[in-house]
């Protein structure tokens, strides 16, 4: 079947590194994803990876694929008060046309 | 381009009451998506239209619920009657059929039942 886990809550300081985790179960995904979800605010894509990547960097974001173990991590440098918000995983899925399946979002908390 | 943009942005409305929530998508996404995110069960995907037809409805939680999507441009989420268990943050979100198949949401709709 088609899962996507995460753990719910992280707790850095701000200036140190991030990393936010999930784990899928179907091996067919296409693309890998992460959004991010201000307070009332809807979902903004972060970055995405192709499935035959198995890293992608973007200024402070770092995304690690691992296909093997079907894990997926995003790395934030330099953590700032402004990242605090909810992270969504998600994958589309080969033989699903258009749908994303998402992980029930880790909220980062930053304190100062 | 502006962006998915939903309406209204805040509804607060009386149990057994009719609720129609819009959106508009990005022009020239043929790919239109209704989530409904709480805090007990996350965001879940509702319905998806390509070219304005409706492919998936299995989230779709009972009859009471419907989406119709007239046209490219547009597209409805009701509810008939609502309950207070239907409140919550309902989003729209769109894609093109181009490379990288993502998805990009509207700000949401916050439905409040009494």
């Amino acid at each position: 079947g088609e899962d996507v886990e995460q753990s719910l809550f992280l707790s850095v300081r701000e200036g140190d590194s991030s990393v936010i985790n999930c784990t899928y179960t179907d091996s067919s995904s296409t693309y890998l994803y992460w959004y991010k979800q201000e307070p009332g605010a809807g979902l903004q894509l972060l970055t995405y990876i192709f499935s035959n990547m198995d890293m992608k960097q973007d200024q402070r974001l770092t995304v690690l694929l691992n296909k093997k173990d079907k894990h997926l991590s995003l790395r934030i440098a330099d953590t700032q008060t402004g990242d605090s918000a909810i992270y969504f995983c998600a994958e589309s899925i080969r033989s699903n046309t258009g749908k994303l399946i998402f992980g029930q979002g880790t909220t980062l908390q930053v304190k100062p | 381009d502006a962006g998915v943009i939903q309406s209204p942005r805040h509804e607060v409305t009386e149990m057994g009451q009719e609720v129609t929530l819009r959106c508009k998508p990005i022009s020239g996404h043929d790919y239109l998506f209704w989530y409904r995110q709480t805090m007990m069960r996350g965001l879940e995907l509702l319905i998806y239209f390509n070219n304005n037809v409706p492919i998936d409805d299995s989230g779709m939680p009972e009859d009471r619920f419907s989406a119709k999507m007239p046209n490219a441009s547009f597209s409805t989420l009701k509810i008939q009657p609502s309950e207070p268990r239907d409140s919550a943050v309902y989003f729209c979100a769109s894609r093109g059929s181009g490379g990288g198949e993502t998805q990009y949401f509207g700000p949401g709709t916050r439905l409040l039942v009494l």
